[in-house]
């Protein structure tokens, strides 16, 4: 069975610094991997995903995420933070060889960039 | 390109009350998708259609929701009757295909609050 996991509900980080978000995953096989934004009021944003090839994804906003298949990863990262960065962010994972093209979405991780 | 809109964005209503949602996707997506999102936990589906096909409604409560997509554009998702535990964002997403590596495209999401 799929799982993704979201160890920190909360993440504050100072503008300007290096952010972190993580994200661990569980899944059959090798996995689709995603991250998307949510703003308040709004619906989910997709930011970036892994399919294959390069351990290290760049997607929307400055974001990038490092796939590491040994510690079962998806870190979300960014190097320096800004105040529009606060936002809830989701990881989803989902197993390719399903018929089904449904994602399974962690809990969240808030994020609060603080001026 | 236009997004997936959704309708109503928001709604309140008794208990035992019925309540429908509708969902248009991105023009030429062939799978729709609805998920449930209760507050402080990641989205989970309820269903996902191919074209006007049912693919996956495994996780859709049959006793009390249901969904359609007639035409395999735009789609319904109804509660009847709605009960407390039924308060969520409703998401509907959209895809190219399913079985792929390709990211959904979420609406904005219709917040349910069931007094």
């Amino acid at each position: 069975a799929q799982s993704v996991a979201q160890p920190e509900d909360q993440v504050n980080v100072a503008e300007g610094n290096p952010l972190t978000v993580k994200c661990t995953y569980s899944v059959s096989g090798n996995p689709y991997l995603f991250w998307y934004v949510q703003y308040p009021n709004r619906g989910l944003q997709f930011l970036l995903k892994y399919i294959t090839g390069d351990n290290l994804v760049k997607g929307s906003y400055g974001f990038e995420a490092e796939f590491n298949k040994s510690q079962t990863s998806f870190h979300l990262k960014k190097p320096s933070a800004l105040v529009s960065d606060s936002a809830l962010y989701f990881c989803a994972v989902r197993e390719p060889y399903r018929g089904a093209n449904n994602l399974f979405f962690g809990t969240g991780t808030r994020l609060t960039v603080i001026p | 390109e236009a997004g997936v809109a959704q309708s109503p964005r928001y709604k309140i209503i008794e208990k035992r009350q019925s309540v429908a949602f509708w969902c248009n996707p991105i023009s030429g997506h062939a799978t729709l998708y609805w998920y449930q999102q209760i507050l402080g936990q990641g989205p989970k589906l309820l269903i996902q259609f191919q074209n006007n096909g049912v693919v996956d409604d495994s996780q859709l409560p049959k006793d009390r929701f249901s969904a359609e997509r007639l035409k395999g554009v735009d789609s319904t998702l109804k509660i009847q009757p709605a009960k407390l535990e039924d308060s969520a964002v409703y998401l509907c997403a959209s895809s190219f295909v399913a079985g792929g590596p390709d990211e959904q495209f979420f609406g904005p999401g219709t917040r349910l609050t069931v007094l």
